[in-house]
């Protein structure tokens, strides 16, 4: 079975403050893909990254970071310099085909970024 | 242009009704999704279909069922409603090559919020 936690249910920051969200996955298959989502107060869903298991390759997309690490199965994300449009619900999801090509979702960790 | 599209955006109805909620994308993907938002933020696969195969979480009641006129469409038809069935719907879709679907991100519409009073 597949499981994905995320322990912090709620964060809360200053603007410009650097945060960052917990994601911790369980799986027993080889090949698997890693997502986080991101959701707003407006209620949609928003990509930001997928990650498969064979590339543990850090990334950084502008003040977005994700740090992979498969020995401790956890796809972390960083926040540089918070901003107040950053405060949303992040998801973070895991996947792979021999789960019928369905995504398990963590609980979210609801950011809070106060000016 | 939206990619994904969900109608209505909001449903109020009684226990005990029968309803149904549209999706359509028009990205020409392969695979579409429903999953249920629960008041605590939850949120759960309910449905992955494409046009060979349906996979259903086994937790899902079967007074829910998908149906998919075309590869464009996957409708959500939801018999009998109960309080517990209130949530957020949201139908998502992917492309799919050659059954690698997680290659690919899934693309979210907007939601439906259904309230079962």
């Amino acid at each position: 079975a597949q499981k994905v936690t995320q322990a912090q249910t709620e964060i809360s920051v200053v603007e410009k403050e650097d945060v960052t969200l917990d994601c911790v996955y369980e799986t027993r298959d080889t090949t698997y893909y890693l997502f986080w989502y991101k959701q707003p107060p407006s209620g949609e869903l928003v990509f930001l990254i997928r990650r498969n298991s064979f590339d543990e390759q850090n990334e950084i997309s502008g003040r977005y970071s994700w740090n992979f690490q498969k020995s401790t199965s956890s796809f972390n994300f960083t926040i540089t310099a918070s901003q107040v449009v950053d405060s949303a619900v992040y998801f973070c999801a895991l996947g792979n085909n021999n789960a019928g090509n369905m995504l398990t979702f963590g609980g979210g960790t609801r950011l809070m970024v106060k000016p | 242009d939206t990619a994904v599209s969900q109608t209505p955006k909001y449903l109020v109805t009684q226990m005990g009704n029968d309803k149904s909620i549209k999706c359509e994308q028009n990205l020409g993907h392969d695979t579409m999704y429903w999953y249920k938002q629960d008041s605590k933020k939850f949120l759960k696969i309910m449905f992955s279909y494409n046009n060979k195969e349906l996979i259903i979480n086994e937790t899902v009641p079967n007074r829910f069922s998908p149906k998919s006129p075309d590869k464009a469409h996957l409708n959500l038809h939801i018999n009998s409603l109960e309080l517990g069935d209130s949530a957020v719907y949201f139908c998502a879709s992917s492309q799919d090559a050659a059954g690698v679907s997680f290659a690919y991100e899934q693309y979210f519409g907007p939601g439906t919020r259904l309230t079962v009073t």
